[in-house]
């Protein structure tokens, strides 16, 4: 089946440290891979996302690659800002009509001045 | 980008009472609507999709006579929780998809109703 498993948080960070949030996948056939994030009070945003392998989604100084070897797809961000702290939720698409994105448990990240 | 907007952001309601939940494809039209209910610390917990002019799909051990879920058109759904009770407390995030694609295609979401069962 189809799943996906993103590191437990919180993370709690100082503004400007390098953040990485691990997520892995199982999943049969060939998917899409998203980052979603959450802030307080908010509905869901995407964030970037990549459809193949090797792809590389990139928005607001975020970054994540997808690697098929390693089933993962971590997200990084090179230096966090207090504006950043949110829920960040992992989800995959199985690319198949009608089929609904499956979503990691999320990674609350708290970023401190 | 797509914007899709929920309508009670929040209700409280007594134990018993059916409450309805509105969502709304505002700049396209969402040929597959999904309902998810999201859990305090959990992920977001895919309840049912559907699809305009036919019956919902249901997850497995969602109740479809009590989340009652209508796709009349290419830009509402409603979810309406009949007999609510305590346990049905929960924030409830509707996601809308457009167009034909299967792969890659991109799912926009609500900003979810807080619901409350006295």
């Amino acid at each position: 089946g189809n799943s996906v498993t993103q590191m437990e948080g919180p993370v709690t960070l100082s503004e400007e440290a390098f953040l990485t949030i691990n997520c892995t996948y199982t999943a049969t056939g060939y998917p899409s891979l998203f980052w979603y994030v959450q802030y307080p009070g908010e509905g869901l945003q995407l964030l970037l996302k990549a459809t193949k392998a090797d792809d590389k989604g990139s928005n607001k100084g975020f970054e994540a690659t997808y690697r098929k070897e390693t089933t993962s797809f971590h997200l990084e961000k090179g230096s966090v800002q207090v504006s950043d702290s949110a829920v960040y939720f992992c989800a995959l698409h199985p690319n198949q009509a009608g089929t609904a994105l499956i979503f990691g448990k999320g990674t609350t990240l708290s970023v401190s001045s | 980008g797509a914007v899709v907007s929920q309508h009670p952001s929040r209700v409280i309601c007594k134990s018993g009472t059916s409450v309805k939940i509105e969502c709304r494809s505002l700049d396209f039209q969402a040929t597959t609507m999904f309902w998810y209910r999201q859990f305090p610390k959990k992920s977001l917990m895919l309840m049912a999709t559907s699809n305009e002019g036919s019956k919902a799909t249901y997850e497995q051990g969602v109740e479809k006579d009590k989340f009652l879920i209508n796709h009349a058109s290419l830009t509402l759904s409603t979810l309406t929780v009949t007999s609510a009770h305590p346990e049905d407390s929960s924030f409830y995030i509707c996601s809308a998809r457009g167009g034909g694609t299967s792969g890659g295609g991109e799912q926009f979401f609500g900003p979810g109703t807080r619901l409350t069962v006295l």
